[in-house]
């Protein structure tokens, strides 16, 4: 089946404080791995994606196959990084039909 | 470019009335979506498009008819609304291809009493 699992509902962390948000996949195939972010009263958007392996607003998320994971990580967390965070992923030949996780709410306390 | 455009943005129906959700957008993508975002469930996706007159069900379907007669407009019909239907509708679109982004609009939120 396939699945995108994020374990925690809340994540809440000072600020410099590094944070990482967990999620892990099933997928039977080669899946193409994302995150995306909603900040208050803004419409969902691309925060990164495996493949292009870069930093976007100091966050990154290395795609582990063997552990089937794809956590997204920032050694430093600002109170603008607060936000619902969900873990998507596709196949590589359905790029437009997204499997999401339940996301997760990071607030980050001044 | 406006992007991607949803009407309306709050609506209430009661059980058993009809109505149709509105998405456009302006960036000539072959691909459109439509997802509801449930708490605690993410989003699911519901229909999608790729291309004009090419629909096909998602994995909530059910109570929800699409269709594609333009590039630009991918409307949601709700054909007699329930109370489980009430959530966040997001329309979505992407390029033609592999680990394209998707960009959504900004939500149309349903309350069906």
């Amino acid at each position: 089946a396939q699945r995108v699992t994020q374990p925690e509902k809340l994540l809440s962390v000072f600020k410099g404080a590094p944070v990482e948000l967990k999620c892990n996949y099933s997928y039977s195939g080669s899946p193409e791995l994302f995150w995306y972010v909603q900040y208050s009263r803004q419409r969902l958007q691309l925060l990164l994606r495996h493949i292009s392996r870069e930093s976007i607003k100091g966050f990154t998320a290395d795609l582990n196959k063997g552990e089937t994971s794809f956590h997204l990580k920032k050694p430093f967390a600002q109170e603008e990084d607060s936000a619902m965070y969900y873990c998507a992923l596709s196949g590589r030949d359905s790029s437009y039909k997204l499997i999401f996780g339940s996301g997760t709410r990071l607030l980050v306390r001044p | 470019n406006a992007g991607v455009t949803q009407t309306p943005k709050f609506q209430v129906l009661k059980t058993g009335q009809s109505m149709t959700l509105q998405c456009a957008q302006d960036m000539n993508h072959e691909y459109m979506s439509w997802y509801r975002q449930d708490p605690g469930m993410g989003l699911r996706l519901i229909h999608y498009s790729v291309g004009a007159g090419i629909t096909d069900q998602g994995e909530v379907p059910n109570g929800y008819n699409v269709s594609r007669s333009t590039t630009e407009d991918f409307p949601l019909r709700l054909l007699s609304a329930a109370p489980s239907q009430t959530s966040v509708y997001f329309c979505a679109s992407s390029r033609q291809g592999t680990s394209y982004e998707q960009y959504f609009g900004p939500g149309t939120r349903l309350t069906v009493t």
